[in-house]
């Protein structure tokens, strides 16, 4: 069931720029959102997550905005470095629910 | 490191073979999750297990099975595999079931079926 949707496979961008990921959600159910970041051969390592009860979170390079009117959040990496070049992958939960659903992850390169 | 640990991290095994996989979860975390990534798609839920109880399931197939240990590790065991089989099972585990707090993945494990 693909209850979180990542529409961009892949993403290009050059060093220094912004990096706009987005997520779409169908489940109204989910209030605590996730952003993975995956390198080749390693597991998921967590960058940032987002509760429905705020509209931003920001760490460091990294800020989460969620638009739950939209079911909708975004993940922007300012300034963009090539060691930010991953997959990323946005997850979401629900309280009344155990599992963690993942979307398909977005590929990042950044081009120096 | 994740503190989470998967063995073995690669596992090559003929068509219609059983194999387990393992995951010693985070000191703590009562919660592990099992996820299977195929060709570099996202990451399909198989099963979640919370503090030895399965409390939630995915898209699994009745081939697989996984149970979690009084200790918290937890196993997944696939059987007469095929060769679609072959993926990244990746092992996670959270603090609780259902807290507001991120879940930690292992390495993997990369299954090959020949």
């Amino acid at each position: 069931d693909q209850q979180v949707k990542q529409n961009s496979p892949s993403l290009s961008v050059q060093e220094g720029r912004i990096s706009i990921l987005n997520c779409d959600y169908t489940n109204s159910m989910f209030d605590y959102f996730l952003w993975y970041k995956k390198y080749p051969a390693e597991g998921p390592t967590f960058l940032i997550s987002i509760s429905s009860i705020k509209d931003k979170n920001e760490d460091g390079r990294f800020t989460v905005f969620l638009n739950k009117s939209a079911k909708h959040l975004s993940l922007h990496i300012v300034p963009s470095q090539p060691g930010d070049s991953a997959v990323y992958f946005c997850a979401a939960s629900a309280s009344n629910d155990y599992k963690l659903s993942f979307g398909a992850g977005t590929t990042v390169t950044v081009r120096a | 490191d994740s503190g989470v640990t998967q063995t073995p991290k690669h596992l090559i095994t003929a068509t219609g073979q059983r194999v387990t996989l393992r995951c010693s979860p985070r000191s703590g975390d009562l919660s592990v999750y099992w996820y299977q990534q195929s060709l570099d798609q996202g990451l399909q839920f198989l099963i979640h297990y919370y503090n030895g109880e399965e409390r939630a399931k995915g898209n699994i197939l009745e081939r697989f099975s996984a149970q979690q240990f009084p200790d918290l590790h937890s196993e997944l065991n696939l059987s007469s595999l095929e060769l679609g089989d072959s993926a990244l099972y990746f092992c996670a585990s959270r603090r609780g079931g259902q807290v507001y707090t991120e879940a930690f993945f292992g390495q993997g494990t990369r299954l090959t079926v020949v």
